[in-house]
């Protein structure tokens, strides 16, 4: 699976857009880019994912570079309960169960 | 309530002493995951199972032992744990090739 990279940590002020980038250069054309979240040491929660199209449910939306080298995650209007480590993977939809998660981004929403 | 439940949510035990940890399922899902997570480290697979009597390694097998004799059931087993084993253990599901996992609340483990 291909590696990714994401910035460390990032703030974003409450009710406001944020927005996690995500860089996956060496994306194959069969991965699919997933996102997880991590609110404190509670399991991960399964966020969106996508191929190469933008991808919105009710959470969130996926952005997807042309090249599909990196992508953006957007919470439309970020509360205090999305502080949170957020975990972009790549993985091959085929490759049975294994995820390798990096070391995220941890998110702080500030009043 | 669709969920993935893990139990104990946390143990203390002795270096050398067997024990399992449960992971139980109620959505049905073919796919079933180990993570360790430690500070530093990030969440690292363990083992991970495509369906019944189908299982793989992960990252960090050594030291561990899963089985997958019922869908909904992956248990993990250390045989002999030691104080490296120390760490907060999650179980995951997911339902197929492209869907994403569901994840437990946690096992935190202490070795002594």
């Amino acid at each position: 699976d291909a590696k990714t990279t994401q910035p460390p940590s990032m703030d974003c002020a409450e009710g406001r857009a944020a927005n996690l980038p995500c860089n996956h250069s060496t994306i194959s054309g069969n991965e699919y880019v997933y996102w997880y979240r991590q609110i404190h040491s509670q399991g991960p929660q399964y966020i969106i994912h996508g191929l190469k199209n933008n991808e919105t449910n009710e959470m969130a939306s996926l952005i997807i570079t042309e090249d599909r080298k990196s992508s953006t995650l957007i919470l439309p209007h970020a509360t205090l309960r999305d502080t949170a480590v957020y975990y972009c993977i790549v993985r091959v939809n085929t490759n049975a169960g294994k995820s390798t998660f990096g070391d995220g981004t941890t998110l702080t929403v500030k009043p | 309530e669709a969920q993935v439940t893990q139990n104990p949510r946390y143990l203390i035990t002795v270096t050398g002493k067997k024990l399992t940890v449960t992971c139980s399922q109620n959505m049905n899902h073919e796919y079933m995951s180990w993570y360790r997570q430690d500070p530093g480290l990030g969440l690292r697979q363990i083992y991970y199972s495509m369906n019944v009597e189908v299982t793989d390694k992960g990252d960090v097998p050594e030291g561990y032992k899963v089985s997958r004799k019922e869908k909904r059931n992956f248990p993990l087993i250390l045989e002999s744990p030691s104080p490296n084993q120390t760490s907060l253990y999650f179980c995951a599901s997911r339902y197929g090739q492209s869907y994403g996992y569901t994840f437990g609340s946690g096992t935190r483990l202490t070795v002594v």
